[in-house]
């Protein structure tokens, strides 16, 4: 099993230029997430599948957008980058809603 | 919506020393707590969870408290060792309609010094 794993894993972009960050999980589950990790702030949601077919916005959503494309993948798509975006990016799964979330390595994104 | 606030921001104890890390959360609905570990330049990996009709639990040399009328939750390491030392990250998972969304603190650097 790889578990969770995210390309690539790193990527510098200009500013108002486009780009997908790609998750897949070999685990059977359900759920899915992407979170965005900068210093000194933890890590916040940006995006939610709790299962195929559905998703949902998290605390910090402006500026992406989401599409399950089946139980296996999630992907994120950055429409027109802006330095704010700046950050390391997780990708992270779990069974069903409310258990234990599997992290994959992270994709750590630099917009210039 | 949910609000987890860590403290302390960060620690640095000696080898064999014990370790506590608080956080509190804001939504009563909450009900799952873990409790995450990232080393530097690493994912974070889940090290401990509780469940909102536990009061505690442990293993091996950590645990962890929660005190659902204060909502507030702890994780305590024992017998700390320099390979304890990473990042650590309370979460909550928010209740009702945001069921398995979770909300982070702002994470503790612990550093266990030989």
């Amino acid at each position: 099993n790889a578990g969770v794993t995210q390309t690539p894993k790193f990527q510098v972009l200009k500013t108002g230029q486009s780009m997908t960050l790609q998750c897949a999980q070999d685990m059977n589950h359900n759920s899915m997430y992407w979170y965005r990790q900068d210093p000194g702030m933890g890590l916040r949601l940006i995006y939610y599948s709790a299962s195929e077919g559905t998703t949902d916005k998290g605390e910090v959503p402006n500026g992406y957008n989401v599409s399950r494309l089946n139980k296996r993948e999630f992907s994120l798509r950055l429409e027109s980058a802006a330095p704010s975006q700046t950050s390391v990016y997780f990708c992270a799964s779990s069974p069903t809603e409310g258990r234990e979330q599997y992290f994959g390595p992270g994709t750590r994104l630099t917009v210039t | 919506g949910e609000n987890v606030e860590q403290h302390p921001s960060t620690l640095s104890v000696q080898e064999g020393d014990s370790a506590v890390i608080k956080c509190t959360y804001s939504d009563s609905a909450s009900n799952y707590f873990p409790w995450y570990k990232q080393e530097l330049g690493k994912r974070p990996q889940l090290i401990i969870d509780i469940r909102s009709n536990v009061g505690e639990k442990k293993d091996q040399r950590i645990a962890v408290t929660l005190n659902k009328t204060a909502k507030h939750f702890s994780l305590h390491i024992t017998e700390t060792q320099p390979e304890d030392s990473a990042v650590y990250f309370c979460a909550a998972s928010q209740g009702g309609t945001s069921y398995g969304k979770l909300t982070f603190g702002q994470g503790t650097i612990l550093t266990v010094h030989p």
